[in-house]
């Protein structure tokens, strides 16, 4: 079993959707919690950086921790084209250095 | 330049050949990542720099690969009788904090990206 698992997709959904993406994880060591999104043929860029449990706000992004249930969400509101890529959640143990654990990451495309 | 740099960006090889990749992080960046990505899934750690200093390499898969950052900036992955399997994109990212900082934040170059026939 990965420590962090990832629905592929793909994930469909028309422009000015809410989109949800969601991650769970196995280790309950892990403190961090990160969202990246990146693009086709391009290195992934972080979107979203939360400490243990609760939300966080950044415009049209909200991230979530639920660390007793060991699952972590992103929400996209008002969706756009521009949306369109592949969003990776990553975790990270204290102590761990910068070493990231990745999920598989989730292909989405916010159509017109 | 502004961002992490990496060259090649597509490199093929035969089986059996040794190739190695570069890595330019942001100038000034003490920490450097190498990070696998095999088609379909998400980046997994290879090895960590703090400068010139090889801190962790615990993620590199075979005595096959080596990472080297011998002035602490410039980084090259080499990979030895390179197989199929070591087919993949291999990202370089940097970061400005050292180890005992934990905020995630990690600068991705666009990855170069290797495949073996």
């Amino acid at each position: 079993q990965k420590e962090v698992e990832q629905d592929p997709g793909p994930l469909s959904v028309p422009e000015g959707a809410i989109v949800s993406l969601n991650c769970t994880y196995s280790n309950s060591a892990f403190q961090y919690f990160m969202w990246y999104r990146q693009y086709s043929r391009k290195g992934p860029e972080l979107l979203m950086y939360t400490y243990s449990s609760g939300n966080k706000e950044d415009g049209r992004f909200t991230a979530q921790v639920d660390k007793s249930s060991k699952y972590i969400s992103l929400f996209i509101r008002d969706s756009q084209p521009s949306d369109s890529a592949t969003y990776l959640c990553a975790t990270q143990r204290p102590g761990g250095g910068n070493k990231l654990t990745f999920g598989t990451g989730t292909q989405l495309k916010v159509e017109l | 330049g502004a961002g992490v740099s990496q060259s090649p960006r597509y490199k093929v090889a035969k089986r059996g050949q040794d190739v190695a990749l570069r890595c330019d992080p942001i100038s000034g960046h003490v920490s450097l990542f190498w990070y696998q990505q095999a088609l379909g899934q998400g980046p997994e750690f290879l090895t960590y720099f703090q400068n010139e200093a090889q801190l962790d390499k615990s993620g590199l898969p075979s005595d096959r690969f080596f990472a080297e950052r011998p002035e602490g900036s410039v980084s090259t992955l080499k990979i030895q009788r390179t197989q199929q399997e070591d087919s993949a994109v291999y990202l370089c990212a940097s970061s400005p904090q050292r180890q005992a900082t934990n905020t995630g934040e990690l600068f991705f170059g666009e990855g170069s990206r290797l495949t073996v026939l």
